[in-house]
C-alpha cells in the first residue's frame, strides 16, 4: 500500500542554522509534491510545490529537492527563525487534485 | 488564492447526536474536499464534493455517517452523524486552484470536535 513517512521525532534547532526535513514515499508514483505548514489549532498552509521532472525548487528561504529514484523529497529552511516553528507536512498526488499527506514533522526553532 | 471559513470553529457533543459543519469560500470552485485530522495524526481525506452531483468518498467512510451538501460553488456542508467518541477529531474543508501546472490547496481553520 501506498505510504510516506515523515520522521515523526520533533526537530530541535538552533536559530540561524539550516533545518531540514525529509519525506520518504513508498509504492507511489507522484506527480507532484507538495509541502505544507500547520500550526497549532490552524489548517495547513500551501508552501511549496514541484513537480516529478524538476529536481530543485526554491522561494525566499525555502528549498526542496524531489529525487524520484530515491522516493524522497527533502526541505530546506535556512537562516531558520523560531517564527518557523510549526508542524510540516509533506503531500503527494498523482496528478489530479486529490493529495495524500505525511504524518508531518514538528520542528522548533530555539534562540 | 482562496479565503476559507468554517461554523462551528469548534464544539462538544453528545453521542449519538448530528454535527454539521459548513464551510465557506470567497470565490467559485468547481472541487472541494472534506478531511479529517485525528490526535497527533495527518489529515485523512474523507470525500470529494463537487457542486451538482454526488461526493466521492474515500475507502472507509461513507455517506449515511458523513453526508455532504454542495448547494454551490462556495458552500459546502459536512455533517457527522450518530456521532462516538471515535469521531472525536479537527475537520478541515479545502479547495484546490491552478498554480501553474499544478494545484494548490487552501484550507479552512477547522472545526474541532469532541464528543463525550
Amino acid at each position: 500500500s501506498q505510504k510516506i513517512e515523515q520522521n515523526s521525532e520533533a526537530l530541535n534547532i538552533q536559530e540561524g542554522k539550516t533545518a531540514t526535513l525529509t519525506c520518504n514515499y513508498t509504492n507511489y508514483s507522484p506527480a507532484y509534491l507538495q509541502w505544507y505548514r500547520q500550526d497549532p489549532g490552524r489548517g495547513p498552509v500551501f508552501l511549496l510545490l514541484i513537480r516529478e521532472n524538476e529536481k530543485e525548487k526554491r522561494k525566499e528561504r525555502l528549498k526542496v529537492t524531489f529525487d524520484t529514484t530515491l522516493k524522497q523529497s527533502l526541505f530546506h529552511i535556512t537562516a531558520s527563525q523560531p517564527a518557523d516553528s510549526a508542524t510540516y507536512l509533506c503531500a503527494l498526488t498523482g496528478g489530479g487534485n486529490k493529495l495524500t499527506f505525511g504524518t508531518g514533522t514538528q520542528l522548533k526553532v530555539e534562540l | 488564492s482562496a479565503v476559507i471559513s468554517q461554523k462551528p470553529s469548534r464544539d462538544i457533543c453528545q453521542r449519538g447526536t448530528s454535527l454539521t459543519i459548513q464551510c465557506q469560500v470567497d470565490s467559485q470552485v468547481t472541487m472541494m474536499f472534506w478531511y479529517r485530522q485525528q490526535p497527533g495524526q495527518s489529515l485523512t481525506l474523507i470525500a470529494t464534493a463537487n457542486q451538482g452531483s454526488e461526493a466521492t468518498y474515500e475507502s472507509g467512510f461513507v455517506i449515511d455517517k458523513f453526508p455532504i451538501s454542495r448547494p454551490n460553488l462556495t458552500f459546502s456542508t459536512l455533517t457527522v452523524s450518530n456521532m462516538s467518541p471515535e469521531d472525536s477529531s479537527i475537520y478541515l474543508c479545502s479547495v484546490c486552484l491552478p498554480a501553474g501546472v499544478g494545484y494548490e490547496q487552501y484550507f479552512g481553520p477547522g472545526t474541532r470536535l469532541t464528543v463525550t
